[in-house]
This record gives C-alpha cells, structure tokens and sequence, in this order.
C-alpha cells in the first residue's frame, strides 16, 4: 500500500528565515499532495495542496513543489513568524473507486516547526 | 455553519467497556472519515464513507465499526475497548467533486479517548 515518509520529524528556526519540509510517497499513482498545520490541541487545517499535474503552487509564503518522477513533494515557508509554529503534516492519495469515488489520504508522521522569536 | 462537530470532547474508559463516537457535518459532504492520531504516527485513517449507507475500511478497521445512516452523521463504535485504542479520535468531511483527484478535508476538533 502507500506510504509516505516525512522529514525532518523537527525543526527549529529563527524567525524571518525559510522553513522547508520534505515527504516521499510509493504510489505512483497518486496524484493528490494537500499539507495540512495543526496546532497545539486543535485540529488539521488545510494550508495548501497540489495536484499531480502541476509542479509548483506557491500561496502567499507558502508553496508546495512535487517531483514525480522522483516522487517527492515538500513544503516552503518563507519570511517565518511566531505563529507559523505548529505541526505540519504532508499526505497523499489517489482516487479510488468504491460505489461512487473518494480519496484516502495516507498521512506522514509530522514535522514539529518552531520559529524562535 | 458549525463545520464538523465532534461528542464527546473527552471520555475516559474500562477495558472491555463499549461507547460510540459522534460525528456530525452540515455542509451537505458526501464523504466522511474516522482517523486516529497518535504520537509520532501522524492521522490514520479507520473507516470511511462515501455516502448514506455506505462504509469502508481504511488503514487501521480492527476493534472499530461504524455506520452512516444519516448523511450528516458518522458514528464510530468501540466494542470493546482496549488500552490500545487509547488516542484522539478525529472526524473529517469533504465534497464529492467528481474530479480525478482529491480535495480538501474538513476536521472536528478531536475527542480524547483513555482506556484504563
């Protein structure tokens, strides 16, 4: 089945520098990459995703870029802020079919980000 | 618009007790899903539905059920629980788009289960 792998599981920065998180997937055929943040003792949120047909979408000081080929995909955040400081986690799916259709994402195992003021 | 709604918040259990989670959605989503999250092991997911009636298994089915009777609604069920499946629990939905690839999910806030 798939998996994904995501590093680094930590990662500490200054503020105002970039923050990069990297993940793999198996599947070649997945084509869905969202990201999602959560904070300390609330849910994921979505924060940007990707589709396989695209290789870069950026969202503010955020982006997200995906190789298919070497099918990784990772996450930018520039110009850090205190409140970037969370758990970032990747995932990845592709359509299946089941009676009607749906996408069930295999999630990485998170990256703590920690922006030092 | 109260999203995804998750009860109860926190529940703490016997072995061998048996309780039912409660997911509720109201932006209309054909799609809603059961994860767990524990330390170091990200969301994996339990069961999923595609739509009223409908279930599935996901990642991690064993010691769950669940059903969805409502198109609103996803409950999960433990049997009976085991210290193992001490975790938070989190419900989420999304749309059917029709689109080759996936869209966004919506999570609740969480219910934290112990198991004594």
């Amino acid at each position: 089945g798939e998996n994904v792998e995501q590093h680094p599981s930590t990662l500490s920065v200054q503020e105002g520098d970039s923050a990069v998180i990297k993940c793999t997937y198996s599947d070649s055929a997945s084509n869905y990459f969202p990201w999602y943040k959560q904070e300390l003792g609330k849910r994921p949120q979505l924060i940007i995703d990707i589709r396989s047909n695209v290789g870069e979408k950026k969202d503010q000081r955020i982006a997200v870029t995906l190789n298919k080929t070497a099918k990784h995909f990772s996450l930018h955040i520039t110009e850090t802020q205190p409140e970037d400081s969370a758990v970032y986690f990747c995932a990845a799916s592709k359509r299946v079919n089941y009676g009607g259709a749906t996408n069930k994402l295999i999630f990485g195992t998170g990256t703590l980000l920690a922006v030092q003021p | 618009n109260a999203g995804v709604t998750q009860t109860p918040k926190f529940r703490v259990l016997k072995t061998g007790q048996s309780m039912t989670l409660l997911c509720a959605q109201d932006m209309n989503h054909e799609y809603m899903y059961w994860y767990r999250q524990d330390p170091g092991m990200g969301l994996r997911l339990i069961h999923y539905s595609v739509g009223e009636g409908t279930t599935a298994k996901g990642e991690v089915p064993d010691g769950y059920n669940v059903s969805r009777l409502k198109k609103q609604n996803f409950l999960l069920g433990l049997e009976s629980a085991a210290p193992s499946q001490t975790s938070v629990y989190f419900c989420a939905s999304s749309y059917s788009t029709g689109l080759p690839a996936g869209n966004e999910q919506f999570f609740g806030p969480g219910t934290r289960l112990t198991v004594l």
